[in-house]
């Protein structure tokens, strides 16, 4: 089945730095790749998503990108900021979408 | 329009004891699904649901988990005889028809404490 593998697990940046998240998948046959955020106690929120037909994807400060033959994807977080503090997580699924296969996380920690 | 909606937030129980976790999917939304979520780790999934059936369930344990999502009435995730590994956070998500790569929308979850 799929395995989703996510580095680093744990991502220090000084506020105002770029932060860098990827993702690699096992299923050539994945064709849908979100990631969502989480802050402490709270739900996963979708932040941002990319289908297997387009390689980039960008919304404001957040950019995600794919490399489907190399099988990973990336997050891409410019200019950050205190509230960008949070654990984010990749997942992939394939066909009907419902198996969303969830990488172990990354906690990502904002520096002042 | 509310999102998706959990209950409750906290659950305590003993071991041996009954656990029962409800979601109330977004209106509109006919397709749910549970994920565990372990401290430190990824959401694992569980099963997916539509209204009176059970899609897949191959990420529920085979003993002491079920799920189900009436016709009328939230979707229930019932943990019997509960142990100490349930502890974890459960949280369910819902989309409007289950399409491929469609959004999901997760609810708040439920923290399960197993004493």
């Amino acid at each position: 089945g799929e395995n989703v593998e996510q580095h680093p697990s744990t991502l220090s940046v000084q506020e105002g730095d770029s932060a860098v998240i990827k993702c690699t998948y096992s299923d050539s046959a994945s064709n849908y790749f979100p990631w969502y955020k989480q802050e402490l106690g709270k739900r996963p929120q979708l932040i941002i998503d990319i289908r297997s037909n387009v390689g980039e994807k960008k919304d404001q400060r957040i950019a995600v990108t794919l490399n489907k033959t190399a099988k990973h994807f990336s997050l891409h977080i410019t200019e950050t900021q205190p509230e960008d503090s949070a654990v984010y997580f990749c997942a992939a699924s394939k066909g009907s979408n419902y198996q969303l296969i969830w990488g172990a996380g990354t906690k990502l920690i904002i520096k002042p | 329009n509310a999102g998706v909606m959990q209950n409750p937030r906290h659950l305590v129980r003993r071991r041996g004891q009954e656990a029962r976790l409800r979601c109330s999917p977004m209106k509109g939304h006919s397709h749910v699904y549970w994920y565990r979520q372990l401290p430190e780790e990824g959401l694992k999934f569980m099963v997916y649901l539509q209204k009176e059936n059970i899609i897949d369930e191959s990420g529920m344990p085979k003993e002491r988990f079920s799920a189900e999502f009436p016709k009328e009435g939230p979707s229930i995730l019932r943990i019997q005889q509960v142990v100490r590994g349930d502890s974890a956070a459960y949280f369910c998500a819902s989309s409007p028809r289950g399409d491929r790569g469609e959004t999901q929308y997760f609810g708040p979850g439920t923290r399960l404490l197993v004493l």
